[in-house]
């Protein structure tokens, strides 16, 4: 059964970067398929921020773009994001998941909440 | 960016009744659109995509329907585990784009 577990710091302070580890367990991310991080804000809102794919290419929210990184171990079968110069509105649960055929997200994580502040 | 509109954003209902939330998309998204169900403490669930295939697991008594601009998602015979928080996204362009939810209460 697969399992994506987010993990990084619940706080972090304004103009600093945002850091999260997605580790995966029943499945190997070089094997198929996209795998994403997506937030949720106060008050519901969702945005998906971007992916890397099975074979290590990106594709990142334009709204994110000169901001975001995503990364992997592949020894480890960790994703990473990197988020940085952020304030306050970045203030978010962030969740990672994997995508199906034809890229709806078939698996996530709990998620993670990230404060920004000072 | 394909913009999500979502309705109700609230939606009252009994268990055994059956209900329905709508998605519109700003432009055609073909069959493209999941819905997804959110739940305190689990890990969110794909419960249809492709505008009405059920994702493995999913009961029967969800269904999905829809394509172009408008889908819906309808649950029949409402179990008390069916109450939550539900969204759609499409899935046919990038950057994908969620609804803004709707939150299934019990009456």
């Amino acid at each position: 059964e697969i399992q994506l577990q987010e993990s990084g710091p619940g706080l972090v302070k304004p103009s600093q970067s945002l850091s999260l580890t997605c580790s995966v367990t029943g499945y190997t991310i070089t094997s198929g398929y996209d795998w994403s991080w997506i937030r949720k804000f106060p008050g519901n809102k969702m945005e998906w921020m971007g992916y890397i794919s099975y074979s290590g290419s990106t594709n990142y929210n334009p709204s994110l773009k000169s901001r975001i990184s995503i990364t992997r171990d592949t020894s480890k079968n960790q994703f990473f994001l990197q988020l940085n110069s952020v304030t306050t509105e970045d203030t978010a649960t962030y969740y990672c998941a994997r995508s199906n055929y034809p890229g709806a997200l078939a698996y996530w994580g709990q998620g993670t909440l990230v404060t920004v502040s000072s | 960016d394909v913009q999500m509109t979502q309705s109700p954003s609230n939606l009252a209902a009994s268990p055994g009744e059956s209900v329905s939330i709508n998605c519109k998309a700003s432009k055609s998204i073909s069959k493209y659109l999941a819905w997804y169900q959110q739940k305190p403490g689990k890990a969110n669930k794909l419960l249809i995509y492709s505008g009405s295939t059920l994702q493995s697991g999913t009961p029967s008594r969800f269904s999905g329907s829809g394509s172009g601009t408008d889908f819906t998602l309808t649950i029949r015979n409402l179990e008390p585990e069916d109450f939550g928080l539900y969204y759609c996204q499409q899935h046919n362009e990038y950057p994908d784009t969620f609804g803004a939810g709707t939150k299934l209460e019990l009456k």
